[in-house]
């Protein structure tokens, strides 16, 4: 069946350098969603991103929908300790009663002071 | 506005015992989804409710059941609990159900 593919799964990076993390489908995609969850935490709601090829950033975190919409990318830019946290993209798939949200297994971001 | 709220956090049951969920979603929102997030697995999605009905199901058994009432908040049941059903038990409103989840700090179920 359809599935997400996130990568890395894990990641460790000395503070102050940067991080990606990337999703990708076999299928296009309508739209892709970025949640974070700091450690004993909950997921949070980050981004969607809707149109191909769309950028948005918040802050230090660049959020990109590649032009094929089958891939996105979250880039952090000179990470921080508050960074740290899994990092899942979910997408939403099919229609009416057959909608789901489908999510990546997460990047985990741990980062050295 | 008040977020998701989950009850009760925590939970410690015995093999083979029921246990009740309850979830209240963000004033407003339709869509109450629910998730198992355990170490290995991520998150897998149990079902999603909309206005009283179930619109979506996970691959989970039967053992697995839930409702949504007529102001939105919902409940998961879990009968017959396994060792396996150990995780932690997200649940996540929607307005519509297609945009920007809000998570609830979920419930730890741990069976002993």
């Amino acid at each position: 069946g359809q599935q997400v593919m996130q990568i890395p799964q894990y990641q460790h990076v000395q503070e102050g350098e940067d991080f990606t993390t990337y999703c990708n489908s076999s299928t296009t995609l309508s739209n892709i969603q970025w949640y974070k969850q700091r450690p004993g935490g909950h997921p949070v709601f980050l981004i969607q991103l809707v149109k191909s090829g769309e950028v948005k950033k918040q802050k230090r975190l660049t959020f990109q929908f590649g032009e094929a919409k089958k891939n996105s990318s979250l880039h952090i830019t000179a990470t921080q300790t508050t960074d740290v946290g899994t990092y899942f993209c979910a997408v939403v798939l099919g229609a009416g009663n057959n909608r789901k949200l489908i999510w990546g297994l997460g990047t985990s971001l741990a980062v050295n002071p | 506005k008040a977020g998701v709220t989950q009850t009760p956090r925590y939970l410690i049951k015995t093999r083979g015992q029921q246990v009740t969920l309850s979830c209240s979603p963000i004033s407003g929102h339709r869509s109450v989804s629910w998730y198992q997030q355990t170490p290995g697995q991520g998150l897998q999605f149990l079902f999603e409710y909309f206005s009283e009905t179930q619109r979506n199901k996970g691959n989970f058994p039967g053992r697995f059941s839930g409702r949504q009432f007529s102001n939105s908040r919902s409940e998961m049941n879990v009968s017959t609990l396994e060792l396996g059903d150990s995780a932690l038990y997200l649940c996540a409103s929607s307005l519509l159900g297609d945009y920007g989840y809000t998570f609830g700090s979920g419930t730890r179920l741990t069976v002993v």
